[in-house]
């Protein structure tokens, strides 16, 4: 059982649109938001987060907004440029899990230029 | 953000053997976590590494196949035993960030052949 989804497996963009990536989870005990960047090669960095307590939270060109009624995030990235070209996690945790983590299968975002 | 450094950072081992990744921080930190990635698949958490005391392992996931040391605060082993193919995969040292975000070594590519 996924508890959370990322049911896009890719998403190609031009540079300087903007680039969304959604995500769903089933577990309301959840309660903390995450979105992760990974190259190949590499282990995955992180990018952004939310408590469950915020409906948005922003660093620079990133966005993270989250619908706890849907059960749903998303991340804008705003403009979009070939570097962020890279497969994106989702993951989420909950209070007393000790920071581990559930991820989603991730989105492969390809930025053209 | 803490420095974890991954050894090796890939090989390629014959199936019945086994294996044993290092992973090291440069800080000490109170508990480690131990995730698969399997290929086309998400991050998979396999155990969490306890300072002095057994490792705490996920569903589907057992000491035998996956023992895990933790001398240290600093340092932590995960020997993946026995070896089939099924076990290819990127290995990865995590350990939790003071906002719950969680970094990453650059992860261990095994190839089982």
């Amino acid at each position: 059982d996924q508890q959370v989804k990322q049911n896009s497996p890719s998403l190609s963009v031009q540079e300087g649109r903007i680039s969304i990536l959604n995500c769903d989870y089933t577990n309301s005990m959840f309660d903390y938001f995450l979105w992760y960047k990974k190259y190949p090669a590499e282990g995955p960095t992180f990018l952004i987060s939310i408590s469950s307590i915020k409906d948005k939270n922003e660093d620079g060109r990133f966005t993270v907004f989250l619908n706890k009624s849907a059960k749903h995030l998303s991340l804008h990235i705003v403009p979009s440029q070939p570097g962020d070209s890279a497969v994106y996690f989702c993951a989420a945790s909950r209070t007393g899990s000790a920071r581990q983590l559930t991820f989603g299968s991730g989105t492969q975002l390809t930025v053209l230029p | 953000s803490a420095v974890i450094s991954q050894k090796p950072s890939r090989d390629i081992c014959q199936r019945g053997t086994s294996l044993t990744i290092q992973c090291q921080v440069d800080s000490q930190v109170t508990m480690m976590f131990w995730y698969r990635q399997q290929p086309g698949q998400s991050l998979t958490l396999i155990a969490t590494a306890n300072q002095g005391s057994e490792a705490t392992y996920e569903s589907g996931f057992v000491i035998d196949k996956f023992p895990i040391s933790r001398p240290n605060l600093t340092f932590s082993t995960l020997t993946v035993s026995n070896m089939s193919p099924e076990d290819s995969s990127i290995y990865l040292c995590s350990v939790g960030g003071q906002r719950t975000e969680a970094f990453f070594g650059q992860g261990t590519r095994l190839t089982v052949v």
